[in-house]
């Protein structure tokens, strides 16, 4: 079946170290996208990227890096320089701006 | 002020009610979407409409583009109906402006 794959679902670390998270999509989409979500807020832009070697930041992008060496992954590393990582993060994929997007079923990070 | 509000943000209803969670934006959009989330925090697509009316099933999405203003109907509420309801704007490089959120609780 295809969709978008986020893994790990719940990933604990401590604070200074850097973490990467996965996003892995099988739905031949050029566009990706990092969301975080805290409590109380809606979610918010990271990165994204529309075509593969290419990427933009979104409102949020401070503390945070990308990469997108191949159509189907995006993956997001949190870095030490990110003040409040703990957080809910959500990646999405589009085939293009007229037609819907998938989600993932997020990478809930605990930074201790 | 934030680019997308919506209203309410916690919604109470008995099973089998009408519900209507209300969206209004700010910006320019190619198209508005609702998406649900469940508590263990995937989130799912419902509609996307960038004029008119859509349904699906017991859900119905309108939008006016003139306002600038897209509702979201559940017919026939049920408990399974309980999650996060989320509006969001679509922007022109296909990112989205998202809501807070309404939080529905369906009661049997």
């Amino acid at each position: 079946d295809g969709g978008i794959t986020q893994s790990p679902k719940y990933l604990f670390r401590k604070e200074g170290q850097n973490v990467t998270l996965s996003c892995e999509q099988n739905l031949n989409h050029d566009a990706m996208y990092w969301y975080r979500q805290d409590p109380g807020q809606g979610l918010r832009l990271i990165y994204y990227s529309q075509i593969v070697n290419d990427f933009q930041k979104g409102d949020i992008a401070e503390g945070y890096s990308v990469s997108r060496e191949k159509k189907e992954s995006f993956p997001l590393t949190v870095t030490s320089a990110q003040k409040n990582p703990t957080a809910f993060y959500l990646c999405a994929s589009s085939m293009d701006t007229q037609r819907g997007a998938f989600f993932g079923q997020g990478t809930r990070l605990t930074v201790v | 002020k934030n680019e997308v509000e919506q209203s309410p943000q916690n919604l109470t209803a008995q099973e089998g009610e009408f519900i209507t969670i209300n969206c209004s934006y700010s910006v320019g959009i190619s198209a508005l979407h609702w998406l649900q989330q469940h508590p263990g925090g995937g989130i799912v697509s419902l509609f996307m409409l960038s004029s008119g009316k859509k349904k699906h099933g017991r859900l119905i999405a309108t939008i006016n583009i003139q306002e600038k203003h897209s509702s979201l109907h559940i017919t026939a509420s049920h408990p399974r109906d309980s999650a996060v309801y989320i509006c969001a704007a679509g922007g022109s490089q296909g990112n989205l402006i998202f809501g807070k959120g309404t939080k529905l609780s369906v009661k049997p």
